[in-house]
């Protein structure tokens, strides 16, 4: 069936450091995938998203791009901030986008400090 | 914008309550979500509703039931809560295809 591998945390970094999360998936035909962010204390939200393969999600500095060959969805950023630290979940859905019935990965804390 | 309320932040219950987690969203959406997140297990889905009156089970059905009596309200229910079902538990909405999943703060369920 289909799932999400994305790695283990957490991940702790300095700021104005690299970030990479890497994300992989398996599922047939052609998945959604989405990257969803979790601020201490709060539910998740929408961070960024692609649709099909080649497309790349971006917002608040974040990038990840969908790699088919791969079957990969690695979230970026270039500096992060210290309020970035979050957990961070990379999830599959079903071709073109609805965001009904997501799978989720396990999750990834990131701490960034001053 | 968007509200997902639920209705405890923190909640303690003993073995064998009866629990109702509520869960209301003011954005007239179709679907609702209940979720669990655990350390290391990530978020997993108990049940869904894509309309009023209708509920399908998710992945870990077992030991819940829900209620949609009304479009705006999802109830998450524990017929006779036991210590596994101590955890976060997630309300999430959605409305038009392709739209997010907006996602309450959450309510921490301690059973004792």
């Amino acid at each position: 069936g289909n799932s999400v591998t994305q790695m283990e945390g957490p991940v702790t970094l300095s700021e104005e450091a690299f970030l990479t999360i890497n994300c992989t998936y398996t599922a047939t035909g052609y998945p959604s995938l989405f990257w969803y962010v979790q601020y201490p204390g709060e539910g998740l939200q929408l961070l960024l998203k692609a649709t099909k393969a080649d497309d790349k999600g971006s917002n608040k500095g974040f990038e990840a791009t969908y790699r088919k060959e791969t079957t990969s969805f690695h979230l970026e950023k270039g500096s992060v901030q210290v309020s970035d630290s979050a957990v961070y979940f990379c999830a599959l859905g079903p071709y073109g986008g609805s965001q009904g019935n997501l799978i989720f990965g396990k999750g990834t804390k990131l701490s960034v400090k001053p | 914008d968007v509200k997902v309320t639920q209705s405890s932040r923190y909640l303690v219950k003993r073995t064998g309550e009866k629990v109702f987690l509520e869960c209301v969203q003011d954005m007239d959406h179709e679907n609702m979500f209940w979720y669990r997140q655990d350390p290391g297990l990530g978020l997993r889905l108990i049940y869904f509703s894509y309309d009023v009156k209708m509920k399908e089970k998710g992945d870990i059905p077992e030991g819940y039931s829900v209620s949609r009596e009304k479009k705006e309200r999802f109830s998450l229910i524990l017929e006779s809560a036991s210590t596994n079902q101590t955890s976060m538990y997630l309300c999430a909405s959605t409305g038009a295809y392709n739209s997010p999943l907006h996602f309450g703060n959450g309510t921490r369920l301690t059973v004792t």
